[in-house]
């Protein structure tokens, strides 16, 4: 499978605790993405990365979210104190510098009790 | 704000008639769209894109058109089938990466 892929596709964490998402994008991608979606809603946008650096992070993104890309290739969204309003699906996506065209994973579905 | 947007948020089709799903956007400096399928537990799923400097383009049975007149876009379906069953999205691209979505269209299809 050359597709995006993420891990878990499920995590289910008590409130408070911290939480790690990887995301591996297409091999020959050098953009990467971080989008989180809400049920009946469509994507927001989280954060991008262009290679290892970190372009642009959105409001949405407090404090306690830090994402990283440290060799251009992998990334990982990490939680710290979740809290319930963190409950959602996070999505991963690539795509090449000339192709805007981005390909999504299938996600992580985050649930916090 | 200036955001993209769905006119309904659900559709009913019977199988083997044409769809269109309608989309509203703001922003008139956008040059760029694109429109996602999302099945149940699925991330979203590239279908077919148009640049601001085309009105039309066709895919394989659907159809995007774009009037940048009146800010809107629709994607027509052609033939739905009941693996069409989805929620739609369009979405925009601002800042050269960054894509701005709707709140979804859900599409039934009936048997």
């Amino acid at each position: 499978d050359t597709g995006v892929s993420q891990d878990p596709r499920h995590k289910i964490t008590k409130r408070g605790q911290n939480v790690t998402f990887r995301c591996d994008p297409i091999s020959e991608h050098n953009r990467l993405y971080w989008y989180r979606q809400t049920l009946g809603q469509g994507p927001e946008f989280l954060t991008y990365f262009q290679n290892e650096a970190q372009l642009e992070k959105s409001r949405l993104l407090s404090d306690r979210f830090s994402a990283e890309r440290p060799k251009g290739s992998f990334s990982t969204l990490e939680i710290q104190r979740t809290e319930q309003g963190d409950s959602a699906m996070y999505l991963c996506a690539s795509s090449t510098e000339t192709n805007t065209e981005a390909f999504f994973g299938q996600g992580t579905r985050l649930t916090v009790v | 704000g200036e955001s993209v947007g769905l006119h309904l948020p659900t559709l009913s089709v019977q199988e083997g008639d044409n769809s269109i799903i309608n989309c509203a956007y703001s922003n008139s400096a956008s040059d760029y769209f694109i429109w996602y399928k999302q099945e149940s537990g699925k991330g979203p799923q590239f279908i077919i894109d148009i640049r601001s400097n085309m009105d039309k383009r066709q895919g394989q049975r659907v159809t995007v058109l774009l009037n940048k007149t009146v800010k809107h876009l629709s994607l027509q379906i052609a033939a739905t089938q009941p693996g069409d069953s989805a929620v739609y999205f369009c979405a925009e691209n601002t800042n050269d990466y960054k894509l701005s979505f709707g709140a979804g269209t859900t599409v039934t299809v009936r048997a």
